[in-house]
């Protein structure tokens, strides 16, 4: 399967702290993307990292990829209670596959 | 610009019944996409449509079913519903067809339950 797998499945920080997920996934890839989902809503898309980049930064938002250990990080910086959401990587070849997400819960 | 508009928001039928959902993507969009999202299994990829061509098939049973129209607006069927089925049924559009830049939108999506 080329799903990506996010880890961990879930985190809860405090408010103000960052935030860092991984994302592992399988075969080659063209880009790899970043999505938010709030509870039963669609996905909101956040990022693209081209499989030829290494960091790529957005707002509070910084997204690495390692090609050589298929590998991805997203960091969330000064988190925010508003940032409680499910975060998914997806990985495109023919088509855009999904991991299962890390649900991130902020405390405020 | 409408963003992508899935119809109905929730949706209840019993074991044997069929379904249709329909998904109106973004104004000048010609791929839409059909996700399945369950708890266990997270987003898994039904099928995709490009100008009204059924261009990838995920790996899912012969029930589920879909096309597209002229105008992009596309429509997916479920028939002889299983238990199994319950799910959040997205659907997402894109401009082109290929994967250089592109990236998705998503609509609110579709709640089925199957009593």
């Amino acid at each position: 399967s080329q799903q990506g797998e996010e880890d961990p499945q879930a985190l809860s920080i405090q408010e103000g702290e960052n935030a860092t997920m991984n994302c592992s996934y399988k075969t080659s890839i063209n880009n790899l993307q970043w999505y938010r989902q709030n509870s039963g809503r669609g996905l909101v898309h956040l990022i693209l990292i081209r499989s030829n980049e290494r960091e790529k930064h957005s707002g509070r938002l910084r997204v690495t990829l390692d090609t050589s250990k298929k590998s991805s990080s997203l960091l969330i910086t000064a988190s925010r209670a508003a940032d409680t959401a499910s975060y998914f990587c997806a990985t495109s070849d023919n088509n855009l596959f999904f991991g299962t997400g890390t649900r991130l819960t902020v405390i405020p | 610009k409408a963003g992508v508009t899935q119809t109905p928001r929730y949706l209840i039928k019993t074991r044997g019944q069929q379904v249709t959902l329909s998904c109106s993507p973004i104004s000048g969009h010609r791929s839409v996409s059909w996700y399945q999202q369950t708890p266990g299994q997270g987003l898994q990829f039904l099928f995709e449509y490009f100008s009204e061509t059924q261009r990838n098939k995920g790996n899912f049973p012969g029930r589920f079913s879909g096309r597209q129209f002229s105008n992009s607006r596309s429509e997916m069927n479920v028939s002889t519903l299983e238990l199994g089925d319950s799910a959040l049924y997205l659907c997402a559009s894109r401009s082109g067809p290929g994967w250089a830049n592109e990236k998705l939108f998503f609509g609110s999506g579709t709640q089925l339950s199957v009593l």
